[in-house]
């Protein structure tokens, strides 16, 4: 399969909690990206990665940040949820330069 | 900074018919990809095709190819003989120098029996 895996697949937390999303992938690659998915924005991009300890913003990167310590995990934290942070968020891996990007299924949060 | 504009919030087309999704893009980056996904109901994001910014011909893959127009800055997505599975949202993508990947809104195409 694809080799990327996001946990959990839904969640529920309350507002101002702190919540911490995993993305894993079993093919050692150097690059992985955070978006979130919301309906009339496609998808935008949160922060990503471009190695261990190497992470930079993207263009909605306010309330999250992110922390790579091995190549195959990728966490993004929501410091303190709100309720603009309900949305769908995906991980999504770089095979190659002109390869097509591999996304996880997605991590349907709530935030109430 | 990289910008994707997809103007057709929704398409419709006859089953078997050939349907073209537009998209710009805007980038001062020499060296960039352009990507088209597919997102059916069920939520999964599914490479489509890939063209490169230096690729002379334009990208196909199987009914899928990609219109592009470098100096008119566009790669419209061309879906030949449309089938019912069809039916999704898609999304156009580019990759400038700085590795991000930046998404437009997307188009949902429905295709009609």
């Amino acid at each position: 399969d694809a080799g990327i895996t996001q946990s959990p697949r839904h969640k529920v937390t309350e507002t101002g909690t702190p919540v911490t999303l995993r993305c894993h992938q079993t093919e050692n690659h150097r690059y992985m990206y955070w978006y979130r998915q919301d309906p009339g924005h496609g998808l935008r991009l949160i922060h990503y990665s471009y190695g261990v300890k190497d992470t930079d913003k993207g263009e909605v990167s306010d309330g999250y940040s992110v922390s790579r310590s091995k190549t195959e995990d990728f966490l993004l934290t929501l410091e303190s949820a709100t309720s603009s942070q309900t949305s769908v968020y995906f991980c999504a891996i770089r095979p190659g330069r002109e390869a097509g990007y591999t996304f996880g299924s997605g991590t349907r949060l709530t935030v109430v | 900074a990289q910008k994707i504009t997809q103007t057709q919030p929704g398409m419709f087309v006859q089953e078997k018919e050939a349907v073209t999704l537009d998209c710009t893009y805007d980038t001062s980056d020499q060296s960039y990809g352009l990507f088209w996904y597919k997102q059916p109901s069920s939520g999964e994001m599914i490479f489509l095709i890939y063209q490169g910014s230096y690729d002379e011909q334009n990208a196909t893959e199987g009914r899928y190819s990609l219109n592009f127009q470098k100096a008119r800055k566009s790669a419209n997505l061309v879906i030949s003989a449309s089938q019912l599975g069809d039916s999704a949202m898609y999304f156009c993508a580019m990759r400038g120098g700085s590795e991000k990947l930046v998404f437009g809104k997307g188009t949902k195409l429905t295709v009609n029996p």
